[in-house]
């Protein structure tokens, strides 16, 4: 079975700031990680597939790198409606898929 | 496009329970429907997923034996027969893995 690792658990940061988040595979997973956006009381919305394929709608502040066990968000200048939780996702074992344990960035 | 989730349930231990999922605006029959589990505030967790054309059905070890999920016209079902207080949860459909559709979510406290 694929671990799915985050880190960090918690990134306090200030608006306008950049931030990276990372998400780790125990093995090789290719490209299929995708990255979510989820806030307090509301449905994940899905950021970025395929590694690095920024989805419908999702604003050019927020990107994705890499590829077999080391992955990367990057949101390049925080915005106040970026403090949220964000979760990585393999979905290798199609139809099945796996959460990483989350990144909360909030606000130092 | 919309997956429009049932409203939240109270139940009690050994009761159970039947959660929908229906979608519109698309096929519904040839998208995979995923179930995801989001205990209070901790992180999200796939179920298993179903493919309504033919109804195979895939479960988490996790999940297996535990829910049953099941597919109607435009419908998705996620069941259970016997609650327990560790289901108290959120429940989340998802259309595809990744999914960008996802329903609201649906509530479900256990609770004597």
């Amino acid at each position: 079975e694929i671990m799915i690792t985050q880190s960090p658990a918690t990134l306090s940061a200030s608006p306008g700031e950049r931030a990276t988040l990372s998400c780790r595979a125990s093995q090789s997973v290719g490209n299929k990680i995708a990255w979510y956006q989820q806030k307090p009381g509301q449905a994940p919305r899905l950021l970025i597939d395929d590694a690095s394929a920024r989805a419908a709608d999702i604003p050019l502040r927020f990107s994705g790198s890499g590829s077999g066990t080391e992955f990367t968000l990057t949101i390049s200048s925080l915005q106040s409606e970026d403090f949220a939780n964000y979760f990585c996702l393999h979905f290798g074992n199609w139809p099945g898929f796996s959460f990483g344990p989350g990144t909360k960035v909030d606000i130092k | 496009e919309l997956l429009v989730q049932s409203g939240a349930e109270v139940k009690k231990p050994g009761e159970s329970l039947k959660i929908s999922c229906k979608a519109s605006g698309y096929n519904f029959e040839t998208h995979w429907i995923g179930w995801v589990r989001q205990m209070p505030g901790k992180g999200l967790e796939w179920m298993g997923s179903i493919y309504p054309r033919d109804s195979d059905t895939k479960y988490s070890p996790s999940f297996q034996g535990r829910v049953t999920i099941l597919a109607d016209t435009s419908t998705t079902f996620l069941q259970w027969s016997s609650l327990k207080a560790s289901d108290t949860a959120t429940y989340y459909c998802v259309r595809d893995s990744p999914g960008a559709l996802w329903g609201k979510g649906t509530t479900v406290i256990v609770s004597s």
